[in-house]
């Protein structure tokens, strides 16, 4: 069974403090992703990660930063926690099988609450 | 920019009834097209994933169309039971396999 796994269900953070959320997916996916999702907003892409070592903004990148330093990983990282970084934040995976694309899979979400 | 945009927000029916959720996107040139569930609270979980060559795809009850030239997408589920209330989201396909999200459909199937 495929599984993409996120670090914690929910965090507690101050504002100003360093964050890390962790994604691991056992699937050998050559993506991933990192999305956040909020009320009336839906689901906003963040950053991702075309292989080991890459990464590309996405849509809204402001305010945060990725590492990929192993194929399995995806970090992301806030640096500097703000209340307005108070969401649901998703990662996902995804691979190509004969040139396509596959279905993506996410994990369970991280419920990150700064105060 | 692509656009995804989900009718109706919200929706209700009684157990039993078949029903569509609807997806229009505003860019055509799209690689495929995935539709999810997600349950309060948690993460997504994929229902099923028609690629831009596909005409639709079936999984069990559900059943899934894909219309390129009009920008449209159907997910149909058929004798709705209380565990399909949910929220679908549609998701469009573009370069890099990155998706964009329609603000999704809320299910709730009544007994």
């Amino acid at each position: 069974d495929v599984k993409v796994t996120q670090s914690s269900r929910y965090l507690v953070k101050r504002t100003g403090e360093k964050v890390f959320l962790e994604c691991v997916q056992d699937m050998d996916h050559e993506n991933m992703f990192w999305y956040r999702q909020d009320p009336g907003l839906g689901l906003r892409l963040i950053y991702f990660s075309y292989d080991v070592k890459m990464k590309e903004k996405g849509d809204i990148p402001e305010g945060y930063s990725v590492s990929r330093e192993k194929k399995e990983r995806f970090s992301l990282i806030l640096e500097s926690a703000s209340t307005n970084q108070t969401s649901m934040y998703l990662c996902a995976s995804s691979s190509y099988i004969r040139g396509r694309q596959t279905e993506a899979f996410f994990g369970q979400g991280t419920r990150l609450t700064v105060v | 920019k692509q656009e995804v945009t989900q009718i109706p927000a919200a929706l209700s029916v009684p157990e039993g009834e078949n029903l569509v959720l609807n997806c229009s996107f505003t860019d055509s040139a799209i690689y495929n097209l995935q539709w999810f569930r997600q349950d309060p609270g948690k993460g997504l979980t994929s229902l099923l994933l028609i690629q831009s060559s596909q005409r639709e795809q079936t999984s069990g009850r559900l059943n899934a169309s894909l219309d390129k030239s009009s920008g449209r997408s159907t997910l149909y589920i058929a004798a709705s039971q209380p565990g399909d209330s949910a929220t679908y989201l549609c998701a469009v396909g573009g370069g890099g396999n990155k998706l964009t999200f329609g603000t999704g459909t809320q299910l709730k199937v009544e007994l």
